[in-house]
This record gives structure tokens, sequence and C-alpha cells, in this order.
């Protein structure tokens, strides 16, 4: 156990509905990262939120937006959905500062989009 | 760029040895994790190499070459549990994030 929730565990939705993904971290962790990772591949970095502002972004498009809280839960918010953004999607949490200090991952949300 | 190459399946014995190597490129090195992920759950942390060499840690180990661009996690006395897939990673350049392999996917046998 990583300390780190995520909800809803599944989720089913239809091409072009818009889908909100939960995430709390670890407690004392003020820093998130989300992950997308598609079936037989490795996590992929979308993007990552500190202290309520985001602080890096992988190679997603706009569509993907997220929010951080003061309590330092998180959002992720998928908008236009398209067949391809189905997969498991990763929080990790963090609580250093350093790009070496370990994540701990949340079990994911599994997005299905028909 | 980053690029991490491992293979994408490996079979072993109950009991046995098994050794998953992977091989990354990235500019400005700041250490490789390699995380467990049996199906359907999360990533959970094995291991973290900065320094060249083998760091052992119970029935895993991981070895780290800078100079090759080279890691392998080794796993002794094979349980069945081990049986998930196993994911090389170093951290996103410029960001507190990680860039993943496609993992291995061990699968032991009795």
């Amino acid at each position: 156990e990583t300390g780190v929730t995520q909800s809803p565990t599944h989720l089913i939705k239809t091409r072009g509905q818009q889908v909100t993904l939960r995430c709390s971290s670890q407690s004392g962790h003020n820093t998130v990262s989300w992950y997308q990772q598609a079936l037989g591949q490795g996590p992929q970095f979308i993007f990552q939120y500190y202290r309520e502002e985001e602080n890096g972004r992988g190679n997603f498009p706009p569509r993907f937006s997220g929010l951080q809280f003061p309590n330092y839960s998180s959002e992720l918010n998928v908008n236009a959905l398209e067949l391809d953004d189905s997969a498991l999607y990763l929080c990790a949490s963090l609580a250093g500062t350093a790009s070496t200090d370990t994540q701990y991952f949340g079990p994911g949300t599994r997005l299905t989009v028909l | 760029g980053q690029n991490i190459d491992q293979p994408t399946e490996m079979t072993a014995t109950e009991g046995a040895i098994v050794q998953i190597n992977c091989t990354y490129q990235t500019s400005g090195f700041n250490g490789l994790f390699w995380y467990q992920q049996h199906a359907g759950e999360a990533p959970t942390f094995l291991s973290y190499n900065v320094l060249d060499g083998l760091e052992e840690k119970g029935r895993f180990s991981s070895f780290l070459s800078r100079s090759k661009g080279y890691s392998y996690l080794l796993l002794k006395e094979l349980q069945m549990k081990d049986s998930a897939s196993y994911l090389c990673a170093v951290p996103y350049t410029g960001r507190r994030a990680l860039t993943f392999g496609s993992g291995t996917r061990l699968q032991v046998q009795p």
C-alpha cells in the first residue's frame, strides 16, 4: 500500500464525452504526476502539479488538463474523448524536490472509450 | 530525447535466476529506476541506481553501467508471485517525473 488512492476504479465513456479522474496523494506529498498507460506499454508522463501549479507537461494535447487542490488531492480532466484514450491512468505522488525522489503510484483508473 | 529499450517478454522457472536487461539513452543522466507491476495494479518501486555497480536488496539486485547506458535487474530464487511486468525508468528531462520503457513481462512457470 502506497497511501495513494484513485477513483473511480473503472469507467466507460463514449467518444466525444468528457471525464474527470481523481487522486488523493500520500500524506505530506505536495507533488503529483499523472501518467497514461496503454495496454502492454509503460506509463507515459502527462503532467505534474506542485503546490497547485502545473509544473511540467509531457507530449499530450491541451484537452488533457488538471487541477491540484490545497489538500494536494488532484484531478485529471480529459475532454473530447477519443478511442485511443482508452488506458490505465495512474497518479503518483512524491514528497521531495529532486527528480530522483521515489514516486508512489496509486492503483489507477481503467478508462474505456467506446 | 530519451529512449529506453527492454525485452518484451521473458519466461523462467520457479527457483531459478533471471536477468532483465535495460538499455537507455538520455541527456544528463540522473539515475535509473526499476519498478514492478502486477497485472491491473500500480507500479511499485524496486530500486534506484545512480552509481556504477551492483546493488543487492534481498532476492532482487540491480546493476548499472553508465558508460554503456545499460542496467539489469537480477531476480534470484524465483517465486510464482514474481510473475509481473518489470519497468525500467529514468527521470524525465527537466521534470520530476519518469520516462518508462515498455516493460518486460516475466512469466514464472512451475
